[in-house]
């Protein structure tokens, strides 16, 4: 079974801090993706990763940063959080790029709020 | 024109009804097509693929129509634990991914 995990569930940050978001999986899956979900705008891709210290930058990445050092983990960085990034983030990763291996399993998510 | 788009609904349906939802996308390129089940508060999880030829799994059909670009999710005899937000997902040979911004089901006793 696959398993997604986020270091937190719910974050409570200030204006301009540094944020961290963690993600690890543990099937060895190649690619590794973070969304943040709005209501209204659904899921949103921020940042993706076919394989370690590799990242592309999906539709909405202004304000955010990512660091694959590792396969299982892909990390999340908010440079100096702002009011608008509040939000449900969504980490997912999938095996491969075509087919059934595209396939997304997501993790439970990061409620974060910024005051 | 969004690249996926999905009727945001609610759609409320008495239990036992039949429901579909449809989901157009606009890139021609786009390959694989998944529908994706969300619950409230919860992380999407895979509700099935959609091939060419069509997809049964129990009371659930999904379809693609290539030549109108949408694919569909067709759920027969709804039950009460349907109620969800179903998110269509269509990738393109150029990587695009895309998720719709769901369709929400409420199934009514």
């Amino acid at each position: 079974d696959v398993k997604v995990t986020q270091s937190s569930r719910y974050l409570v940050k200030r204006t301009g801090e540094k944020v961290f978001l963690e993600c690890v999986q543990d099937m060895d899956h190649e690619n590794m993706f973070w969304y943040r979900q709005d209501p209204g705008l659904g899921l949103r891709l921020i940042y993706f990763s076919y394989d370690v210290k590799m990242k592309e930058k999906g539709d909405i990445p202004e304000g955010y940063s990512v660091s694959r050092e590792k396969k299982e983990r892909f990390s999340l960085i908010l440079e100096s959080a702002s009011t608008n990034q509040t939000s449900m983030y969504l980490c997912a990763s999938s095996l491969g790029t075509s087919g059934a291996q595209e396939t997304q399993y997501f993790g439970p998510g990061t409620r974060l709020l910024v005051l | 024109r969004k690249e996926v788009e999905q009727d945001p609904g609610p759609f409320n349906v008495p239990e036992g009804a039949t429901v579909a939802f449809n989901c157009t996308y606009s890139n021609s390129a786009s390959q694989s097509f998944f529908w994706y089940r969300q619950d409230c508060r919860k992380e999407p999880k895979l509700l099935m693929s959609v091939y060419s030829s069509g997809n049964e799994d129990g009371r659930f059909t999904a379809q693609l129509n290539r030549a109108s670009q949408y694919i569909s999710l067709l759920i027969r005899d709804s039950k009460l634990s349907d109620s969800a937000t179903y998110l269509c997902f269509g990738s393109s040979n150029t990587g695009k991914l895309i998720f719709g911004q769901g369709t929400t089901l409420q199934v009514k006793p």
